[in-house]
C-alpha cells in the first residue's frame, strides 16, 4: 500500500490565483482529513469527511472548500490565494469503525503564497 | 475548545540522556495520540492513550496518561540522533460534543515540541 498520497509537495502561488491540493490513500478509510500546520502552532482542521459525498468543516475552513467524490481521493481547493493560506497542509485518514483510531498522515504540501 | 499545551517548546539533549515532553490538556482527554514528525516530512504515528493510568512503551519511548485523564507525558530513554524531531501530541474532540455522539475522530495538536539530540 502507498498509504496516504499528496501531491504536489511544493508549490508558489501568487494572491488571487486558486489550486486544488490532491489526497488520496489506498487503505479504504472511510474518513478523511485536512490540516494545516504553521510555525509553531500545531495542526488546526480545516475539512474532514465521513465518506463519499459527505463532508464537513473544521476549525479553520474559510477560504477553502474540498469534494469527497470516491473513497480514495479528498481534493482541497483554495479559490483566492491569500498570503495567510501559506503554509504546511497535511491530509490523513483513518478506518473510522471505532470512536477513537488511528490516523495516517501524507508527507505534506508546502505552499507560499506571494 | 479544547487547548493542548506541550512543554518544553524545544529541548536540547546530549546522546544517551533521558528527557520527558508533557502535554497538559484544558479538559478531560478522551483518546490522546503521540506523533513524530522530520523536518518537511508527514507526521508518524507513535502510540495512543484512552485510559487514565495507562502506559504504553515503544522501543525506548514510553507515553502514559495520568489517571485524571489530563496530563500525558512522553519519555526518551537513553536518546538517540535518530530521535531527534517535533514530537506533537493529539486529543480526541469527543467530550466537546454536546448531546453526546462521536466526534469523528477530529484532533485537536498541541504546538509541538522540537527535540534536537547532540551525538
Amino acid at each position: 500500500n502507498a498509504g496516504v498520497t499528496q501531491t504536489p509537495k511544493f508549490r508558489i502561488l501568487k494572491i488571487g490565483q486558486s489550486m486544488t491540493l490532491q489526497c488520496a490513500q489506498d487503505m479504504n478509510h472511510n474518513y478523511m482529513y485536512w490540516y494545516r500546520q504553521d510555525p509553531g502552532m500545531g495542526l488546526k482542521l480545516i475539512y474532514y469527511s465521513v465518506g463519499a459525498g459527505i463532508t464537513d468543516k473544521g476549525e479553520v475552513p474559510n477560504g477553502y472548500n474540498v469534494s469527497r467524490s470516491t473513497t480514495e481521493d479528498f481534493p482541497l481547493r483554495l479559490e483566492l490565494a491569500a498570503p495567510s493560506q501559506t503554509s504546511v497542509y497535511f491530509c490523513a485518514s483513518s478506518y473510522g469503525r471505532t470512536p477513537q483510531e488511528t490516523q495516517y498522515f501524507g508527507p505534506g504540501t508546502r505552499l507560499l503564497v506571494l | 475548545s479544547q487547548e493542548l499545551e506541550q512543554s518544553p517548546q524545544s529541548l536540547i539533549v546530549q546522546e544517551g540522556k533521558n528527557l520527558t515532553i508533557n502535554c497538559t490538556s484544558s479538559k478531560t482527554l478522551y483518546g490522546l495520540y503521540w506523533y513524530k514528525q522530520k523536518y518537511g516530512e508527514g507526521l508518524i504515528f507513535l502510540m495512543m492513550l484512552q485510559k487514565g493510568g495507562e502506559e504504553k512503551s515503544h522501543e525506548k519511548i514510553t507515553a502514559k496518561l495520568d489517571e485524571k485523564k489530563q496530563q500525558s507525558s512522553l519519555h526518551i530513554t537513553a536518546s538517540q540522533p535518530s530521535h531527534a524531531g517535533i514530537y506533537l501530541c493529539g486529543a480526541d474532540r469527543h467530550s466537546q460534543i454536546a448531546g453526546g455522539g462521536t466526534s469523528y475522530g477530529k484532533l485537536t495538536f498541541g504546538q509541538g515540541t522540537i527535540l534536537t539530540v547532540h551525538p
